[in-house]
């Protein structure tokens, strides 16, 4: 989906490097999302936030932190990467504030290598 | 940990056939979503079925949703070679805040 976009698309680091990878929409929501999934696995939800001041952890979020710097932006950093962070890691947003419903809007993803 | 639980894990079909995949759940929920995933891209949202609804359609694609099994089925009628891709539920948590994706069925249509 072109309104989120994601950078890089692909990165290879090396272990102990500190990583950001970044996420912008220009679809006005207010929620976004990080999730990485791993081969044969579904996403699992790394952190996600509601506005500039509200951030949640997820179900994985040791080892990794995030900015939301604006609404439109949301940043998710690997502190000090390690192999096992190896994965897909993808943006989302909703609009879930003013519908029922959380239907995610996903970017296309950045895939990062750890060595 | 996995809300949504697909089944199959894998399947394989002629182009023209339907293809049926399954999602178990295990709470309660208000809704349950339906995404693609081409390989190596983003998911994208294909359908959304309310708690109050049985049956919905959108195109080729039919959802059925039993809350007293906690299950739902995603449908692909006549299928095509640009179904290829793989298909995950996706089940809310406490008021809608996240949600909980399976891991997915992948689906091939051969030619």
């Amino acid at each position: 989906d072109a309104d989120v976009t994601q950078t890089p698309r692909n990165r290879i680091t090396k272990t102990g490097k500190r990583i950001m990878l970044e996420c912008s929409q220009t679809k006005g929501h207010d929620r976004m999302y990080w999730y990485r999934q791993d081969p044969g696995l579904g996403l699992r939800l790394i952190y996600y936030s509601f506005d500039v001041k509200d951030i949640n952890k997820g179900e994985i979020s040791d080892g990794y932190s995030v900015s939301r710097q604006a609404q439109a932006k949301f940043s998710l950093s690997l502190e000090s990467a390690i192999p096992n962070q190896t994965a897909l890691y993808f943006c989302a947003t909703s609009d879930a504030g003013r519908t029922s419903y959380n239907e995610q809007f996903f970017g296309p993803g950045t895939r990062l290598t750890v060595l | 940990s996995q809300q949504g639980e697909e089944d199959p894990q894998a399947l394989s079909i002629q182009e023209g056939e339907n293809a049926t995949m399954n999602c178990s759940y295990k709470t309660s929920i208000n809704n349950l979503q339906w995404y693609r995933q081409n390989s190596g891209r983003g998911l994208v949202h294909l359908i959304l079925i309310r708690s109050n609804e049985r049956e919905k359609h959108s195109g080729r694609l039919r959802v059925t949703l039993d809350t007293s099994k906690k299950s739902s089925s995603l449908l692909i009628t006549a299928s095509r070679a640009a179904d290829t891709a793989s298909y995950f539920c996706a089940t809310p948590g406490v008021g809608n805040e996240k949600l909980t994706f399976g891991t997915g069925t992948r689906l091939t249509i051969i030619p």
